[in-house]
């Protein structure tokens, strides 16, 4: 199985900040990796897949770079209702893993 | 649009099955993969297999090996995961969720989500 590891698992940070989460694959999955948002208490959203390509709908503060084993996801301007927890998922192979997930907290 | 709507909350024994079923409605059901994926109290997301309702076919995690298995009802265009001999750390909110076409195999909708509580 492909190992996803997060990094932060949780950040605080403020309003108008600039954020960056990384997400490194245990083996190269060239651009197979996705990133969701998940607000508490609903389904996780799609954000950014194919690890550049960003969702419709959603806002273009948010980014995606990366291939290989090493990916990042960036938000270029904090809103408040970005504050939530992001995972990263290789869809690569199966089973499908996910990071752990980064917690993102008001400062 | 597009729509995932799960069954309501579960709660089960120990040793115990539960069926949840994920309705899909705004597209073609046959032409995309359903996977499932469920999330512990303040855990985080676990993959637990993909079922393709064109042919009936399915992947599972192995760690839900013997114990899963994912089905389909095309006249009602609904999706069903069944978890058998459920243990206390079955507990937790279960995810339908569609892969999308042509976006690298990501879930692009995803089910309300359901609880299912598995306690004696």
């Amino acid at each position: 199985d492909i190992q996803m590891t997060q990094s932060p698992s949780s950040l605080s940070a403020s309003v108008g900040d600039r954020v960056t989460i990384t997400c490194r694959a245990s083996q190269s999955i060239s651009t197979y990796l996705n990133w969701y948002q998940q607000k508490p208490g609903k389904a996780p959203n799609l954000l950014i897949y194919a690890a550049s390509s960003l969702q419709g709908g959603v806002p273009s503060r948010f980014s995606g770079s990366g291939s290989g084993t090493d990916f990042t996801l960036s938000i270029s301007s904090l809103q408040p209702e970005d504050f939530a927890t992001y995972y990263c998922q290789q869809s690569y192979s199966n089973p499908r893993t996910f990071g752990q997930g980064t917690k993102v907290e008001i400062k | 649009q597009v729509q995932l709507v799960q069954s309501g909350a579960e709660v089960k024994k120990p040793g115990a099955s539960v069926k949840v079923s994920c309705k899909a409605s705004g597209y073609t059901f046959t032409s995309y993969y359903m996977h499932w994926v469920r999330q512990a109290p303040g855990q985080g997301l676990e993959w637990m297999g993909i079922f393709n309702p064109s042919g009936d076919s399915t992947t599972y995690s192995q760690k839900f090996q013997g114990r899963v298995t994912m089905t389909r009802d095309t006249s009602t265009s609904t999706v069903f995961m069944d978890l058998s001999s459920l243990r206390s750390e079955d507990t937790a909110v279960y995810y339908c969720a569609r892969e999308g076409n042509g976006n690298y195999y990501s879930f692009d909708h995803w089910g309300q989500g359901t609880l299912v509580t598995v306690s004696s």
